[in-house]
């Protein structure tokens, strides 16, 4: 089975913290995504990945980093926290030129 | 960033009863993508559809893809308490290759004891 999995299910920080979402593919995937689920906005697009190294912007960057350093790992950094922060955050990985993402549980950030 | 118009945003059903949803685009799409999100976990696909008019069965789901390449449905029967959840529709404009997908805003569905 895939496993696409995230480093915490659930997260409380500070605003202005430097903040941390790790998530590890173990199905050799080359492409591999960050979303964040709000209610009513459905699932939107942070960054991407389709190779080590590589990141590309999706629909909602400001305020969002990433790294992918490894072909199994994808980083989602919040440089600087803030309360509009608080969201589900959904790692997705597929194969390179397919269609179907396989999600990790996703990890429930609330910024205090 | 678009994101696809999806109704109804919720739906209170029976158990028993058929459920149909749909996602509609401004702009074309040549895949068509359904997940469907249980409680705490993250989205699973569902079904994949690859043709304009293309009708697909699984198990008591049917998705269509609409023939202007700019809507897609999806069907259950026969609702059980398992089906509980969130359904998304996700489009993508080519066949293959490395393209993001676009989610629609999600349905949920609750079923009334």
């Amino acid at each position: 089975d895939v496993k696409v999995t995230q480093s915490s299910r659930y997260l409380v920080k500070r605003t202005g913290e430097k903040v941390f979402l790790e998530c590890v593919q173990d199905m050799d995937h080359e492409n591999m995504f960050w979303y964040r689920q709000d209610p009513g906005l459905g699932l939107r697009l942070i960054y991407f990945s389709y190779d080590v190294k590589m990141k590309e912007k999706g629909d909602i960057p400001e305020g969002y980093s990433v790294s992918r350093e490894k072909k199994e790992r994808f980083s989602l950094i919040l440089e600087s926290a803030s309360t509009n922060q608080t969201s589900m955050y959904l790692c997705a990985s597929s194969f390179g030129g397919a269609n179907e993402a396989f999600f990790g549980q996703g990890t429930r950030l609330t910024v205090v | 960033g678009q994101q696809l118009n999806q109704s109804p945003q919720s739906m209170f059903i029976q158990e028993g009863e058929d459920v149909s949803m749909n996602c509609t685009s401004s702009s074309i799409f040549n895949t068509w993508l359904w997940y469907k999100q249980d409680p705490g976990e993250g989205p699973v696909l569902l079904i994949a559809l690859y043709k304009a008019g293309e009708l697909t069965s699984n198990g008591r789901l049917t998705a269509q893809f609409g023939i202007t390449r700019k809507d897609s449905f999806l069907n259950i029967s026969a609702s059980i308490p398992s089906d509980v959840g969130i359904y998304f529709c996700a489009g993508q404009r080519r066949h293959f290759g490395n393209e993001k997908l676009t989610f629609g805003t999600g349905t949920r569905l609750t079923i009334i004891p």
